[in-house]
C-alpha cells in the first residue's frame, strides 16, 4: 500500500457521461498530481494542486476538471466522455513539489463504450 | 523541449542475469531529477530509484543502480540478478518545471526461467 488511496479502482461508463475519480494523498502531503496512462499518448501530466489551489496545468482537456478540498483530498472530474477518454488514470501525492519524485495510487481504469 | 527517450520497446533477460535498460534525456535545466518507475501487470507505479543531477555518485536501492552519465544526458537502470517478479514495464521519468514529471515510453522486461 503506497498510501495513496484512488476511487473507484474500475469503472465502466457510456460517451456523453460525467465521472468522477478521488483521490486521498499520503498523510502528510500537500501537492496532488494527476496523470492519464493510454495506449498511444503514454503518461501523460494533467493537473498539479498544493495545498488546494491549482499549481500547474499540462494537457487536460477543458471537458476534464479538478480541484483539492481542505482535507487534502483531491477529485478528477471528466464529463462528455468519448471512447478516447479510456484509459489509466494516477493520482499521485509528494511533500512539496515534485522534484523528488512522488507516490503514485494504483489507479483508476476507466473504460467508456 | 524536455523529453525522455527508451528506445527498448522490449527485453528480455535471463532469471539471475543483470540487464541494463536504457534511457536518454534532454533538457536545458541545470537541476533536474531522474527516476525510475516499474509497473506491473496490475497496474501500479512503483518508485525505484531516483538521482539528482548535481549528485556525483550513482544512486543504488538494492538491486537496482542507475548509471547516471550526465555529458551524455543518459540515465540507464541496471537490474542484477534477475528475478521472475522482475518482469514489468520500466519508466524513466524526468521532474519538469512545476514538480511534473516527464516520462518516457517504457520498456517492457520479461525475465525468463
Amino acid at each position: 500500500d503506497s498510501g495513496v488511496t484512488q476511487t473507484p479502482k474500475h469503472l465502466i461508463t457510456a460517451t456523453g457521461q460525467r465521472v468522477t475519480l478521488r483521490c486521498s494523498p499520503r498523510s502528510g502531503d500537500l501537492s496532488v498530481y494527476w496523470y492519464q496512462q493510454s495506449l498511444d499518448q503514454g503518461l501523460q501530466f494533467l493537473i498539479q494542486y498544493y495545498n488546494g489551489e491549482e499549481r500547474a496545468k499540462g494537457n487536460i482537456l477543458e471537458r476534464f476538471s479538478a480541484q483539492q478540498f481542505p482535507d487534502l483530498h483531491s477529485e478528477l472530474n471528466l464529463s462528455s466522455l468519448e471512447l478516447g477518454d479510456s484509459a489509466l488514470y494516477f493520482c499521485a501525492s509528494s511533500a512539496w513539489g515534485g522534484d523528488y519524485g512522488y507516490t503514485f495510487g494504483s489507479g483508476t481504469r476507466l473504460t467508456v463504450v | 523541449a524536455q523529453k525522455i527517450t527508451q528506445t527498448q520497446p522490449g527485453m528480455f533477460v535471463q532469471e539471475k542475469e543483470a540487464v541494463t535498460l536504457d534511457c536518454t534525456y534532454d533538457t536545458s535545466d541545470q537541476s533536474y531529477g531522474l527516476f525510475w518507475y516499474k509497473q506491473p501487470s496490475s497496474g501500479e507505479m512503483i518508485f525505484l530509484i531516483y538521482q539528482g543531477s548535481y549528485d556525483e555518485q550513482n544512486a543504488t536501492e538494492g538491486r537496482y543502480s542507475l548509471n547516471f552519465q550526465k555529458a551524455r544526458k543518459s540515465a540507464n537502470l541496471v537490474i542484477s540478478a534477475s528475478q521472475l517478479g522482475d518482469s514489468a514495464m520500466y519508466f524513466c521519468a524526468m521532474s519538469a518545471q512545476g514538480g511534473k514529471l516527464i516520462f518516457g515510453q517504457g520498456t517492457e522486461l520479461s525475465v525468463k526461467p
